[in-house]
């Protein structure tokens, strides 16, 4: 149980281009989605918490209308990197819970690169 | 401010060795504190929990943790590494900041093991 699909899994485009990601939980309502940002041999960096129905909350630092997410759905959350330059390729992952103070169940990550 | 340390960046052990990753939190509440486990280019998998009650956690693949609240600490403990246990492994805490829960993540362990 608890399994959270994510897709792509691996993306190239050019710079300039915008990417979306989808992130599902399969057979679980998730009330919270989590974006992170994980840069090569280093941790997870969190972006932001989405709540289905409401805005995201996004970390300091991270670009809201850089990076744009939709949690429409108790099981779909999507991140889409707008007009993506080289400097946003990274490793993407998402997670995803039932609520508060559960464990979050991760999906397998997008590796995005723009050349 | 709350945070997470896993003072060892790389271990390496030999097959069959006992095993012990150390992580060590600050938080002013009880804290929730998680292990996941990282393979290449992957996701994360819940190791195991602690949320109350029973201070050593039983989780997956054999690995347990202790919870220490006077040492700040929630050590992960395997007595018998297999091959396969050859991963990143990401200690966390579950905190309240701004109104809603988030993992705050440790720089994590990579694990080697030596046939």
């Amino acid at each position: 149980g608890a399994v959270v699909s994510q897709h792509p899994s691996w993306v190239i485009c050019k710079s300039g281009t915008s990417v979306k990601i989808e992130c599902r939980s399969l057979d679980f309502q998730a009330t919270t989605m989590f974006w992170y940002r994980q840069f090569p041999k280093q941790s997870l960096m969190l972006m932001a918490t989405s709540n289905e129905g409401s805005k995201a909350t996004y970390e300091q630092g991270v670009e809201k209308d850089k990076f744009l997410i939709n949690h429409a759905s108790l099981t779909l959350s999507t991140l889409t990197v707008t007009s993506a330059h080289p400097e946003d390729s990274s490793f993407y992952i998402c997670s995803a819970r039932t609520g508060d103070n559960q464990p979050q169940h991760f999906g397998d990550g997008t590796r995005l690169s723009i050349l | 401010a709350q945070s997470v340390t896993q003072p060892d960046i790389h271990i390496t052990v030999s097959e069959g060795a006992s095993l012990e990753l150390r992580c060590n939190y600050s938080y002013g509440a009880t804290p929730y504190l998680f292990w996941y486990v990282q393979s290449p280019g992957q996701g994360l998998q819940l190791l195991l929990k602690y949320f109350s009650g029973d201070t050593l956690v039983q989780g997956i693949k054999g690995f347990e943790a202790e919870f220490k609240r006077s040492q700040s600490s929630f050590n992960l403990r395997k007595p018998s590494v297999h091959w396969s246990d050859a991963a990143e492994y990401f200690c966390a805490v579950g905190t309240l900041s701004g109104g809603y829960n988030k993992l705050i993540f440790g720089a994590g362990t990579r694990l080697a093991v030596h046939p």
